[in-house]
């Protein structure tokens, strides 16, 4: 597609349920990351995927927190037993190395309520 | 590790000038990027020093300094639509993740 894709763009969920999220990157970007923003905060690192490399998951807050991303194209981040401090927007971002370096391109976000 | 610090809020006029600062300190250095980032929107690129000096793009131009670990962000000529967060990120190598500062948050008032 033109640009990161992100599914659902809004979850509400109960605590105690799991929820999976979707990033579907720009064509051709090795490089994946998950963020975290709470309500006026700023980008919280949760994981990164680079091509073949094992990924960098030292921004998962908890064990209820994982990742997989297949090959170099769809990413799914699934937290486990929810609680009401997951509730954020969940942003991904995917890059290729370039002249600009690691330039990321974010998708939308998906906004996770958890109730 | 990297630490990464820029004022939380600021407050401009319209029509005027403002600095945005960020410093950082890492153990590796290949590059820092600014980003935009309005409401309830996805930050969008801005710009991205890897070599010391200045680099003007309209109105907005992005300093670095990589032996002071400094990098500024100067928007001339306000308009309120610059109202939005800016975010500093600063990138170690090419197989560790890029790093956000937590954002500074700007009003641009009449």
């Amino acid at each position: 597609g033109a640009g990161v894709s992100q599914s659902p763009s809004n979850k509400v969920t109960e605590k105690g349920k799991d929820v999976e999220l979707r990033c579907d990157p720009i064509s051709g970007h090795t490089a994946l990351y998950w963020y975290r923003q709470r309500l006026g905060q700023g980008l919280e690192f949760l994981i990164y995927f680079q091509g073949n490399s094992a990924p960098d998951k030292s921004g998962l807050p908890s064990d209820r927190f994982s990742a997989e991303r297949t090959g170099e194209s769809v990413s799914t981040l699934t937290i486990q037993r929810t609680q009401q401090e997951d509730s954020a927007v969940y942003l991904c971002a995917s890059s290729s190395l370039g002249e600009q370096g690691e330039k990321l391109f974010f998708g939308s976000g998906t906004q996770l309520s958890v109730l | 590790g990297q630490n990464i610090d820029q004022p939380t809020e600021m407050t401009a006029t319209e029509g005027a000038i403002v600095q945005i600062n960020c410093t950082y300190q890492t153990s590796g250095f290949n590059g820092l990027f600014w980003y935009q980032q309005h409401a309830g929107e996805a930050p969008t690129f801005l710009s991205y020093n890897v070599l010391d000096g200045l680099e003007e793009k309209g109105r907005f131009s992005s300093f670095l300094s990589r032996s002071k670990g400094y990098s500024y962000l100067l928007l001339k000529e306000l308009q309120m639509k610059d109202s939005a967060s800016y975010l500093c990120a600063v990138w170690n190598s090419g197989n560790t993740p890029l790093v956000f500062g937590k954002g500074t948050r700007l009003s641009v008032i009449a």
